[in-house]
């Protein structure tokens, strides 16, 4: 069974559309995370969500919405979507922080046209 | 300012022979230090990590890393590396918030 499982693998849309990434977790984990890496692999977090609550939102555009339903899902909602959306976001979960290892998915490689 | 520095954008080194991969950090204390692999088109994978204890950490894969808190390093090290380990390594530090190193894209000559 996958543990970090995100969906879809691949989008491809254009700009100005909206779509959304999922992910679960099947570890039972109380943290989970968005993170954005760019072309260059540069790896950097976006949200991080605690118990269904919101507990690192760095400085990410407003276009960009998280939301978690329950501790086991955080779903990513991109409005408006423009070219330097374009990447690969990937979902990650750990059993709580500080210092606990993350689990990563797989990857959502995002090509905005 | 917290940050972590991966010096070798990339590195590469014949099958069998030894592998060192830099790491330095800023940050304000020390911090929890992680090493994580990621393969092409997949997630990153930890490697192994330190908090505190034996400086020596043994991790997967045959890996180690040292911390060296008078150089604020955590160098990633391997005795002898397979053609398997080609990957992007990344080095990462913090406690509630990870803070990922660039990267270092290692590359295994047959």
């Amino acid at each position: 069974d996958t543990a970090v499982s995100q969906t879809p693998k691949y989008l491809v849309t254009q700009m100005g559309n909206d779509k959304s990434i999922k992910c679960e977790q099947n570890l039972g984990h109380d943290t989970m995370y968005w993170y954005k890496q760019d072309s260059k692999k540069f790896l950097k977090i976006m949200f991080s969500y605690n118990n269904k609550e919101l507990i690192i939102n760095e400085t990410v555009p407003n276009r960009f919405s998280p939301k978690s339903p329950d501790k086991a899902h955080l779903n990513l909602h991109i409005n408006s979507l423009e070219l330097g959306d374009s990447a690969v976001y990937f979902c990650a979960s750990s059993p709580g922080t500080p210092g606990y290892e993350q689990y990563f998915g797989p990857g959502t490689r995002l090509t905005v046209t | 300012a917290q940050s972590v520095t991966q010096p070798d954008i990339h590195i590469t080194v014949s099958e069998g022979a030894s592998l060192e991969l830099r790491c330095n950090y800023s940050y304000g204390a020390t911090p929890y230090l992680f090493w994580y692999v990621q393969s092409p088109g997949q997630g990153l994978q930890l490697l192994l990590k330190y908090f505190s204890g034996d400086t020596l950490v043994q991790g997967i894969k045959g890996f180690e890393a040292e911390f060296k808190r008078s150089q604020s390093s955590f160098n990633l090290r391997k005795p002898s590396v397979h053609w398997s380990d080609a990957a992007e390594y990344f080095c990462a530090v913090g406690d509630d918030k990870i803070i990922f190193g660039k990267g270092t894209r290692l590359h295994i000559l047959p």
